[in-house]
C-alpha cells in the first residue's frame, strides 16, 4: 500500500520563478493538506483541498495556490519565488469522514530558492 | 488563531532515562493533540495522539497527558533508547471530521546518549 508520494524530492529555483510541487495521497484518502517547514521550525499550514476545492487556508499570500484533481492528487504552485520560500514542503493526506484523525505525511519536497 | 508553544527546544538524556516534552495551546476550542516524530531528512510520523475527552493515553513506552483547564499537554517517553533520538513536534487542532488543520510547535530535538 503506497503512502503519500511527493515529487520532486529536491528542487532549486531562482528568485522570481514559479514552481509546481506534486502530491499523490495515500490510497483511500481524499483530502490533501500542504505544509511549509522552514529549517528548524515546525510545519506551517498552507491550505487543504477536498473535492477539488480549497477548504481551509493558512496565513500565506496569494502567490501560493493549489489544485486537486479528480483522482485526489494535488499540486502546490508558488509564483514569484522569494528567498524566504526556501523550505521543505510537506503534503499530508487524510480521509475526510474517518474517525482516525491522524494525517499521513509525505517525505516532502526540499525547495531552495537562490 | 491557535498558537502552540513547545519546551524545551533541545533535550539530552542518558539511555534508560525518561524524557518529558511540554506544550501549551491558546485556543480552548482545540480538541485534538497529536505528537509527531521526525528523524533527520524524513517525514513526520504520528507516534501518539489524544482527544480532549480523555486526560491520558499510553502506548508502550510513550504516554501523553492533557490538562484542558490549563491548556497544556505533555509527551512522556520512558526507558529511552538511542533510536528515540529525533525532533518531536506537538500539534493542536479543532477537529470536525477530517477537515482540520494542525498548528505545530517549533519542535524539540531529543538526543539519547548511549
Amino acid at each position: 500500500d503506497a503512502g503519500v508520494t511527493q515529487s520532486p524530492t529536491h528542487l532549486i529555483k531562482t528568485r522570481g520563478q514559479q514552481v509546481t510541487l506534486r502530491c499523490s495521497p495515500k490510497s483511500g484518502h481524499d483530502t490533501v493538506s500542504w505544509y511549509q517547514q522552514a529549517l528548524g521550525q515546525g510545519p506551517q499550514f498552507i491550505f487543504q483541498y477536498y473535492e477539488e476545492e480549497e477548504r481551509q487556508r493558512g496565513n500565506f499570500p496569494d502567490r501560493f495556490s493549489g489544485h486537486q484533481f479528480p483522482n485526489y492528487s494535488s499540486e502546490l504552485n508558488v509564483n514569484a519565488l522569494l528567498l524566504g520560500d526556501s523550505a521543505l514542503y510537506l503534503c499530508a493526506s487524510s480521509l475526510r469522514r474517518s474517525r482516525n484523525y491522524g494525517y499521513t505525511f509525505g517525505s516532502g519536497t526540499r525547495l531552495t530558492v537562490v | 488563531g491557535e498558537n502552540v508553544e513547545q519546551h524545551p527546544s533541545t533535550l539530552s538524556v542518558q539511555e534508560g532515562d525518561s524524557a518529558v516534552i511540554k506544550c501549551t495551546y491558546s485556543d480552548s476550542a482545540s480538541n485534538y493533540f497529536p505528537w509527531y516524530k521526525q528523524e533527520l531528512g524524513k517525514r513526520p510520523q504520528l507516534i501518539i495522539d489524544i482527544r480532549s475527552n480523555v486526560g491520558e493515553k499510553k502506548d508502550q513506552r510513550i504516554a501523553v497527558t492533557l490538562n484542558k483547564t490549563a491548556k497544556h499537554f505533555s509527551l512522556h517517553i520512558t526507558e529511552t533508547q538511542p533510536e528515540d533520538s529525533a525532533v518531536y513536534f506537538c500539534a493542536a487542532s479543532f477537529s470536525g471530521g477530517s477537515n482540520y488543520k494542525l498548528t505545530f510547535g517549533k519542535g524539540t530535538l531529543l538526543t539519547v546518549n548511549p
